[in-house]
């Protein structure tokens, strides 16, 4: 079945530091991909999306890229601020299968102190 | 910007008692969800809906129910809460072509039951 996989937190970094939480999945066809993000006492929401291979979602300052080569999606900042401090979900859903359902991966905190 | 709505957002009730989560969107999709988020965060679909009188079980078994009466509303239901109820409920909606899958959530009802 199809799964996704993240780098397990927490992720600390200091304000301006370079973020990257890496996200791969498995999957059969063709999947969309996502990144939401959970703010404490939130629910979540949607960072960014990729529809096909090579497509960059980015929104925010946050990039991702699809690569159907190593079947991934990591998500980048350049430089994250405190505010940037959150759960980050990376996700697939696979087009036309029927009911399209969110796989979702188990979420990725990152604290970024000043 | 999405308007889905989740009632109440924080609850503490005792064993035995019977409680409805509720939910409303007013953006006109078709396609709604339950998910259940666990202290670990990990989240786990158990209760979805295409639509008007339509609902199907998640991948996690879960001993509430819901109903779909009207488009814009998707309640919960535990007729006998249980401890092990105890949990984040995120409801969540989608636009109705669905290539996507792009879903929409509410800021989640955090249960708490003595």
């Amino acid at each position: 079945g199809n799964s996704v996989t993240q780098m397990e937190g927490p992720v600390t970094l200091s304000e301006e530091a370079f973020l990257t939480i890496n996200c791969t999945y498995t999957a059969t066809g063709y999947p969309s991909l996502f990144w939401y993000v959970q703010y404490p006492g939130e629910g979540l929401q949607l960072l960014l999306k990729a529809t096909k291979a090579d497509d960059k979602g980015s929104n925010k300052g946050f990039e991702a890229t699809y690569r159907k080569e190593t079947t991934s999606f990591h998500l980048e900042k350049g430089s994250v601020q405190v505010s940037d401090s959150a759960v980050y979900f990376c996700a697939l859903s696979e087009r036309n299968t029927g009911f399209q359902k969110l796989v979702f991966g188990t979420g990725t905190r990152l604290l970024v102190s000043p | 910007e999405a308007d889905i709505y989740q009632t109440p957002r924080y609850l503490v009730i005792g064993t035995g008692k019977k409680i409805t989560l509720e939910c409303s969107q007013t953006m006109g999709h078709d396609k709604m969800y339950w998910y259940q988020q666990d202290p670990g965060m990990e989240l786990h679909l158990i209760h979805y809906s295409y639509g008007v009188n339509s609902t199907e079980k998640g991948d996690l078994s879960s001993e509430s129910t819901v109903s779909r009466i009207r488009t814009e509303h998707f309640p919960l239901t535990l007729e006998s809460a249980r401890p092990s109820h105890t949990s984040q409920y995120l409801c969540a909606s989608s636009e109705n072509t669905g290539h996507y899958n792009e879903q929409f959530f509410g800021p989640g009802t955090r249960l708490t039951v003595l």
